[in-house]
């Protein structure tokens, strides 16, 4: 049973355009939500994480808002550069060192 | 400070036989998870070790095995290998059970 929805599955966005992600997960036991990006024949590397006591978070261009009551959250990435592109995985765990659930990942190309 | 190391990068295998797959955790960090990523999917939890111990384990049979040595790097040892194990096996280590994870670049496993 897959217990965390990533969409879309593929996007094209434009330089300068912003970059949106949506997760849903239906386990109300996580607590803990990250974002990983991961570049071809690389490994995944920690992009942001978020607690459900908290709405929103922001570190540079990239913002995850967190609907706890709809068991949804979501990547934003604004300014959105060409060396952005690469595969995001949503995934959540409970507590923070504890087994990651993935979605599925979304491949964003950021085109000139 | 050299971060999650995997060992070897890339290796073939065939049908029913065995494979060891070893991970140098980041400095500093005791706690070692085991995914599986498929090709085009979200890595999988395997399992996860602290002070030599099996923690937590995910939905993989019992053919997967580990072990955690006193110096907390970890070893994964598939047996009986299938087509279907073809993946990039990663390892991942953090800091106790309140530090986020943070993944090596994988082993590359092919089975023929």
């Amino acid at each position: 049973q897959q217990q965390v929805k990533q969409s879309p599955q593929s996007l094209i966005v434009q330089k300068g355009g912003i970059s949106i992600i949506n997760c849903a997960y239906e386990n109300t036991a996580f607590d803990y939500f990250p974002w990983y990006q991961q570049f071809p024949g690389k490994g995944p590397a920690l992009l942001i994480a978020i607690r459900p006591d908290v709405s929103e978070k922001k570190e540079g261009r990239f913002t995850i808002s967190f609907n706890k009551s709809a068991k949804q959250f979501s990547l934003h990435i604004m300014d959105s550069q060409p060396g952005d592109s690469a595969t995001y995985f949503c995934a959540a765990a409970t507590g923070t060192a504890s087994k990651l659930t993935f979605g599925t990942g979304t491949r964003l190309q950021v085109t000139l | 400070d050299a971060g999650v190391t995997q060992s070897p990068t890339h290796l073939i295998k065939t049908r029913g036989q065995q494979v060891t797959l070893r991970c140098s955790p980041k400095s500093g960090h005791d706690t070692v998870s085991w995914y599986q990523q498929a090709l085009g999917q979200g890595p999988q939890f395997i399992f996860q070790y602290y002070e030599e111990e099996e923690r937590q384990r995910g939905n993989f049979p019992d053919r997967f095995s580990g072990h955690q040595f006193p110096n907390y790097s970890s070893e994964l040892n598939v047996n009986a290998l299938l087509l279907g194990d073809s993946a990039l096996y990663l390892c991942a280590s953090s800091m106790g059970h309140k530090q986020p994870q943070h993944f090596g670049d994988g082993t590359r496993l092919s089975i023929l």
